[in-house]
């Protein structure tokens, strides 16, 4: 079946500019977690949503960044006025709740460039 | 910030040989994870251990893990040139869906 799908691949933007990052996560996958990863890096937590509810934002960097997913599907991480430091892969990643062991599905992550 | 360290942060082996890679963590965990990252893609799931496990196998993989001094180890046994990667071991504090706390990766070469 088809995996998580992420888009776009790559973003260029210049700084100031406003960016939207969509996940479409695996059917079915109740969780759906953002995570950053800057180069050499291991990816760090942003936010994680069960359904449409957004039970952690704990790791949005700034009140720049924001995630939203209406309909408990597909979820949109939008960061505004972007910085060069915002540059990174943006990973996405879902799971089924209900599973004890935690095992999360990732995306292929969308490379953002900040110029 | 990052659950733990992976170290080596780099290794580079012929293909055939054994490669173990280490990580430790900080705090109590439930579950530890060993993930795969292929340059410029997504991360895949390699093998889970339990808090309450010490060892498990999956093929070509062995994961120890101890507790008592927060560490980890993945062995790759036979490597090849394909397993050239970066490994990442991420923890979670409780169970169920929580978000996971990775570390920095090992950046394995595996040459032909």
């Amino acid at each position: 079946g088809a995996g998580v799908s992420q888009s776009p691949r790559y973003k260029v933007a210049k700084r100031g500019q406003d960016v939207a990052l969509r996940c479409d996560p695996i059917s079915g996958h109740v969780s759906l977690f953002w995570y950053q990863q800057a180069l050499g890096q291991g990816p760090e937590f942003l936010t994680y949503f069960q359904n449409e509810a957004q039970l952690d934002k704990s790791g949005l960097p700034s009140d720049r960044f924001f995630a939203e997913r209406p309909e408990g599907s597909v979820s949109t991480l939008k960061i505004q006025r972007t910085q060069q430091e915002d540059s990174a892969v943006y990973l996405c990643a879902s799971s089924f709740v209900g599973l004890v062991n935690n095992e999360q599905f990732f995306g292929p992550g969308t490379r953002l460039t900040v110029l | 910030s990052q659950q733990g360290e992976e170290d080596p942060q780099a290794l580079s082996i012929q293909e055939g040989e054994n490669a173990t890679m280490n990580c430790s963590y900080k705090t109590s965990i439930n579950n530890l994870q060993w993930y795969r990252q292929n340059s410029g893609r997504g991360l895949v799931h390699l093998i889970l251990i339990r808090s309450n496990e010490r060892e498990k196998h999956s093929g070509r993989l062995r994961v120890t893990l101890d507790t008592s001094k927060k560490s980890s180890s993945l062995l790759i046994t036979a490597s090849r040139a394909a397993d050239t990667a970066s490994y990442f071991c991420a923890t979670d504090a409780s169970s169920g869906n929580t978000p996971l706390v990775f570390g920095k990766g090992t950046r394995l070469s595996v040459i032909a």
